[in-house]
């Protein structure tokens, strides 16, 4: 079992462009959440997915970001046209279902640098 | 809401000495509590819960932690600390109407040998 990956772990872009991340849950987890850590802060929660649904969006901003869990193929953060206030941390992690007990398991994170 | 708060931006602890990271707890309903450490540029370990059931619950590399109710805390501890114990260490509470984990602003333990 590879836990959960995610790539790319470094990422730079200049003012203006698209950051794609990618995670890609343990096996048997369905359902996926994104945090975003930004310097000297802790982890904001920003979307909690299940395959092919959103459940709750609540933590992301309403502009320029969106995710993706599709049916086949890995979780996608999209950031449009970036700005240097994204410059973070981000991680990602997988979850089993809906019981609160369950244990989230964390990938090692994607960092983006917009210059 | 739910929420945690993490009173201490730092604990520094001599190698050998107990340590203690502080958590308290604002939660409606029965909590679910978790700690998470994060080392130097890599993703959060899981270290701990506490559901229901014991007070004291026992985790991964001789932590533990104690929920108390009436302080509303859970407190993690350790009774000898280690250098590599050094980290960026996480409390978290389960919001029970979304299943999101909702974190601490973290607490950076820094032991000296």
């Amino acid at each position: 079992n590879a836990g959960v990956m995610q790539n790319p772990r470094h990422l730079v872009r200049r003012r203006g462009q698209e950051a794609r991340l990618r995670c890609s849950p343990m096996k048997g987890h369905s359902h996926v959440y994104w945090y975003r850590q930004l310097p000297e802060e802790g982890l904001k929660f920003m979307v909690y997915l299940q395959k092919e649904n959103i459940i709750d969006e609540s933590g992301m901003p309403k502009e320029r970001f969106s995710a993706e869990f599709p049916k086949e193929g890995p979780s996608i953060l999209r950031i449009q046209q970036v700005v240097r206030g994204d410059s973070a941390a981000y991680f990602c992690a997988g979850g089993a279902g809906y019981d609160g007990a369950n244990v989230l398991t964390f990938g090692a994170g994607s960092r983006l640098t917009v210059l | 809401a739910q929420s945690v708060a993490q009173p201490e931006d730092q604990v520094n602890v001599a190698e050998g000495n107990p340590l203690t990271v502080k958590c308290t707890y604002s939660v409606s309903g029965n909590p679910y509590l978790f700690w998470y450490v994060q080392y130097p540029n890599r993703g959060l370990q899981f270290l701990l819960k506490y559901i229901t059931g014991d007070n004291l619950v026992k985790g991964s590399y001789g932590f533990e932690a104690e929920f108390n109710k009436s302080q509303t805390s859970f407190h993690l501890k350790k009774p000898s600390a280690l250098v590599s114990d050094s980290a960026l260490y996480f409390c978290a509470v389960r919001d029970g109407a979304t299943n999101k984990l909702i974190f601490g602003t973290g607490t950076l333990l820094a032991v000296q040998p």
